[in-house]
């Protein structure tokens, strides 16, 4: 079984730019999350989607939005990059709202130059 | 608002025993997980409270004291694989009705040989 996909591996855009992040989870899975880590830092909390609706959002800015499709996938959008956006974006899926576990991505790194 | 807290590092002993500890102030506690994450990989699930107690999973053992908002993660017969970083993260009711999943900033933690 597949487990959760993200693209690209690797991203480098210029400060001002918009950034697209990918993943595509679990088979069966609803419910996506997106975490920000800054290097050597902890996972903050970005998006929740389920059923193809934004269920929470953590403390960022209105430039960090997403959305789900039909098919659970999901896409993490970044307007107007800055420096600080740098940072490995992780996305994690998990089975239903309720469910505890939650099956994480090798995640995006996303470099701001 | 929400905040977890939990050591920045930890150094111990090949074949030792040591404890992650995490305390955490939220407004809709549901449960407490701890995940593993090696450098350059995914978190990984290690395991979920929601009640008080102990939950054992071979080595590793958690703790939940939902009076105390305290917990931790309990890592018996150390091993060098076991050198990565360790998170705890809460899952969260917010008061629009949707769970998110906070996580802590991450125990590193060292097994010296």
């Amino acid at each position: 079984e597949a487990g959760v996909t993200q693209s690209p591996t690797h991203l480098i855009k210029t400060r001002g730019q918009q950034a697209t992040l990918r993943c595509s989870p679990i088979s069966g899975h609803t419910s996506v999350y997106w975490y920000q880590q800054a290097l050597g830092l902890g996972l903050q909390f970005l998006l929740w989607y389920d059923e193809g609706e934004e269920r929470n959002r953590g403390n960022f800015p209105p430039r960090f939005s997403g959305r789900q499709f039909p098919n659970y996938s999901s896409e993490l959008n970044v307007n107007a990059l800055e420096l600080e956006d740098s940072a490995l974006y992780l996305c994690a899926s998990s089975l239903s709202p309720t469910a505890t576990e939650a099956f994480f991505g090798q995640g995006t790194r996303l470099t701001v130059v | 608002g929400q905040s977890l807290e939990q050591p920045s590092e930890v150094t111990a002993v090949e074949g030792a025993i040591v404890q992650i500890n995490c305390t955490y102030q939220t407004s809709g506690f549901y449960g407490l997980s701890w995940y593993q994450q090696h450098d350059g990989g995914a978190p990984t699930f290690l395991s979920y409270n929601a009640l008080d107690g102990l939950e054992e999973t071979g080595r590793f053992s958690s703790f939940l004291s939902r009076s105390d908002s305290y917990g931790y993660l309990l890592l018996q017969e150390l091993q060098m694989k076991d050198s990565a970083s360790y998170f705890c993260a809460v899952r969260d009711l917010g008061n629009t009705g949707g769970f998110k999943t906070i996580f802590g900033a991450g125990t590193r933690l060292f097994v010296k040989a």
